[in-house]
């Protein structure tokens, strides 16, 4: 079947600190991967994306590279600030089709 | 970009009332419109499809009686929450998507029911 796995929160992070969320998917056809951001109290954001296998994503500091050999697309950031505390998900979706698949989503909190 | 705006942003009711939430795609076409629900600390669990002139398709264990979806027109969604219990208290997130592959997300709404 179609999942995303991603990886369990929540992590606290110092100012400038790098981070690393892991997000691993299987997928029954050749899917686009995404990363969205929920601020608090507030819907989705899309954050960036990558359609087809070593594209790399990125927006606002933020990176991700589809990795079709180990089916993963993990978000790194250089160096983090208050700002970027929020949860992050991973999701996937299949060209043919509408369905979204995200994860469990990942609360990250940011301290100065 | 896409926006789709959501309203009520938050909504306080009285059990056995129902309520109405809309998702609205303001510069673009949607045939298609998701409806999420997404409880404290959780992922989103998709509810059902809207789909524009027919009727919404349902996940599994979503009662459709409960959560009526009317899509009537390609800019507008609406997810009517019937006879709303302490149970139905949730965030509710509407969706479209444009041409293409992303996926636009509205800012959500806080139900409350007393």
């Amino acid at each position: 079947g179609n999942s995303v796995t991603q990886m369990e929160g929540p992590v606290t992070l110092s100012e400038e600190a790098f981070l690393t969320i892991n997000c691993t998917y299987t997928a029954t056809g050749y899917p686009s991967l995404f990363w969205y951001v929920q601020y608090p109290g507030e819907g989705l954001q899309l954050l960036l994306k990558a359609t087809k296998a070593d594209d790399k994503g990125s927006n606002k500091g933020f990176e991700a590279t589809y990795r079709k050999e180990t089916t993963s697309f993990h978000l790194e950031k250089g160096s983090v600030q208050v700002s970027d505390s929020a949860v992050y998900f991973c999701a996937l979706s299949l060209n043919t089709g509408n369905q979204f698949y995200f994860g469990t989503g990942t609360s990250l909190t940011v301290i100065p | 970009g896409a926006v789709v705006s959501q309203h009520p942003s938050w909504v306080i009711c009285k059990s056995g009332t129902s309520v109405k939430i809309e998702c609205r795609s303001l510069d673009f076409q949607a045939t298609t419109m998701f409806w999420y629900r997404q409880f404290p600390k959780q992922s989103l669990m998709l509810m059902a499809t809207s789909n524009e002139g027919s009727k919404a398709t349902y996940e599994q264990g979503v009662e459709k009686d409960k959560f009526l979806i009317n899509h009537a027109s390609l800019t507008l969604s609406t997810l009517t929450v019937t006879s709303a219990h302490p149970e139905d208290s949730s965030f509710y997130i509407c969706s479209a998507r444009e041409t293409g592959i992303s996926l636009h997300f509205g800012n959500g709404t806080r139900l409350t029911v007393t």
